[in-house]
């Protein structure tokens, strides 16, 4: 059974620093890998998607990598904003057809201070 | 927004109660879900329907009924739950199932007392 694991829980940083949110998988079977962000009581806004023959996607100040064969991905996010507090979420989808759907990390609970 | 939209926003209900739960899209997708956030838990998939047909089922009680009636809608019928059940319930779809960007609705804050 797939297991997405993210660290840290949760961090808080200064405005302006750079930073890099951690996910690592169990099955490196995956057909794509998906960063979200999560504000509080609300829905998912999907940031970057990875697919499985990509090594990084880029936007803004996003940057996700993925190293399939390890069982990792990481986000970095460049000079840090107030706005940027929120919940991250990894999420895999698994190859082989069939059902499908996300299968979550808790998530890192970042909080960039002013 | 992100083009899907669940309704209501909240929703408490007592054990005994029967509701549903709606979530909507526009965009043209063909596989919709619902997902159950609980506190301090990883998010967890429920059902997947891809052309109207539910694909999956994981697990979940009897208590959670879904329905969907065309590609546009998805419903979460309820009936008798626990308080345990009180969550976020989030509604997704995406394109074709299991490949493509996955959108969520804002979910619907359940709690039953």
């Amino acid at each position: 059974k797939q297991e997405v694991t993210q660290i840290p829980a949760a961090l808080s940083v200064p405005e302006g620093e750079n930073l890099v949110l951690n996910c690592s998988f169990t099955d490196s079977a995956i057909y794509n890998l998906q960063w979200f962000r999560q504000d509080p009581g609300k829905g998912l806004t999907s940031l970057l998607l990875i697919q499985s023959s990509q090594r990084e996607q880029t936007s803004g100040r996003l940057n996700a990598s993925l190293d399939k064969s390890s069982g990792r991905s990481t986000l970095y996010i460049a000079a840090s904003q107030p706005g940027d507090s929120a919940t991250y979420l990894c999420a895999v989808i698994h190859t082989g057809g069939g059902a499908d759907g996300l299968t979550f990390g808790k998530g890192t609970h970042l909080i960039i201070q002013p | 927004e992100t083009g899907v939209t669940q309704t209501p926003r909240h929703l408490v209900m007592g054990m005994t109660n029967k509701k549903s739960l709606k979530c909507e899209q526009h965009l043209g997708h063909n596989a919709m879900y619902w997902y159950k956030q609980s506190a301090k838990k990883p998010l967890e998939l429920m059902f997947v329907y891809s052309l109207e047909e539910r694909v999956e089922n994981n697990s979940v009680p009897s208590r959670f009924s879904p329905e969907c009636p065309n590609s546009s809608h998805l419903f979460l019928h309820l009936h008798t739950l626990q308080p345990e059940d009180s969550a976020l319930y989030l509604c997704a779809s995406s394109q074709v199932q299991g490949s493509l960007w996955a959108f969520f609705g804002q979910g619907t804050r359940l709690t039953v007392v």
